[in-house]
């Protein structure tokens, strides 16, 4: 597609529920990252898929959280068990590649997720 | 650590020049990012600087001085539609593509 794609735009759930974030990144990026905005905070990073290299999962705030990427393209953001304080904009992004310019970063419209 | 300081708000006028500073760490430095975010929208790229100067891109410019890890976006003939979050990053290190990102500076353009 023109751009990343995500899904859902707005997720509602209870606390205890798994819930799954969808990422389509912008056709021939190599590179794929989430984070994640909570309200008057900023970007905080979660996972980075960097073409078939292993993840860097530096940035996931428990091991309730996972993602894969599958065929190098389309991705998935999973949370188990949410708890309320996960309530935030999930943000997927993509670049070409990790290096320089390359590094620029395009971002998809994000999910809302609210855990009631 | 990886700290990026960037003010919380500012205000301008329609017409004017604004500058929306920005000071990060030095260590591991590899280039320097400005995103563009309206409220409920995704931040959308402005300008990329990896070496010291100015890049000029139409009405915005971007700034940058690696040796007192510090940036600054410029915006000029300000337009109502430029309200909005302006976020600094710098990348996290080495070939680690993730970005560091400030909290942003809401800017509020008043007619």
């Amino acid at each position: 597609g023109a751009g990343v794609s995500q899904s859902p735009s707005n997720k509602v759930t209870e606390k205890g529920k798994d819930v799954e974030l969808r990422c389509d990144p912008i056709s021939g990026h190599t590179a794929l990252y989430w984070y994640r905005q909570s309200l008057g905070q900023g970007l905080e990073f979660l996972i980075y898929f960097q073409g078939n290299s292993a993840p860097d999962k530096s940035g996931l705030p428990s091991d309730r959280f996972s993602a894969e990427r599958t065929g190098g393209s389309v991705s998935t953001l999973t949370i188990q068990r949410t708890q309320q304080e996960d309530s935030a904009v999930y943000l997927c992004a993509s670049s070409l590649s990790s290096g320089g310019y390359k590094n620029i970063q395009y971002f998809g419209a994000g999910t809302r997720l609210s855990v009631l | 650590g990886q700290n990026i300081d960037q003010p919380t708000e500012m205000t301008a006028t329609e017409g004017a020049i604004v500058q929306i500073n920005c000071t990060y760490q030095t260590s591991g430095f590899n280039g320097l990012f400005w995103y563009q975010q309206h409220a409920g929208e995704a931040p959308t790229f402005l300008s990329y600087n990896v070496l010291d100067g100015l890049e000029e891109k139409g009405r915005f410019s971007s700034f940058l001085s690696r040796s007192k890890g510090y940036s600054y976006l410029l915006l000029k003939e300000l337009q109502m539609k430029d309200s909005a979050s302006y976020l600094c990053a710098r990348n996290y290190g080495g070939s680690q593509g993730n970005l560091i990102f400030g909290k942003g500076t809401k800017l509020s353009v008043k007619p």
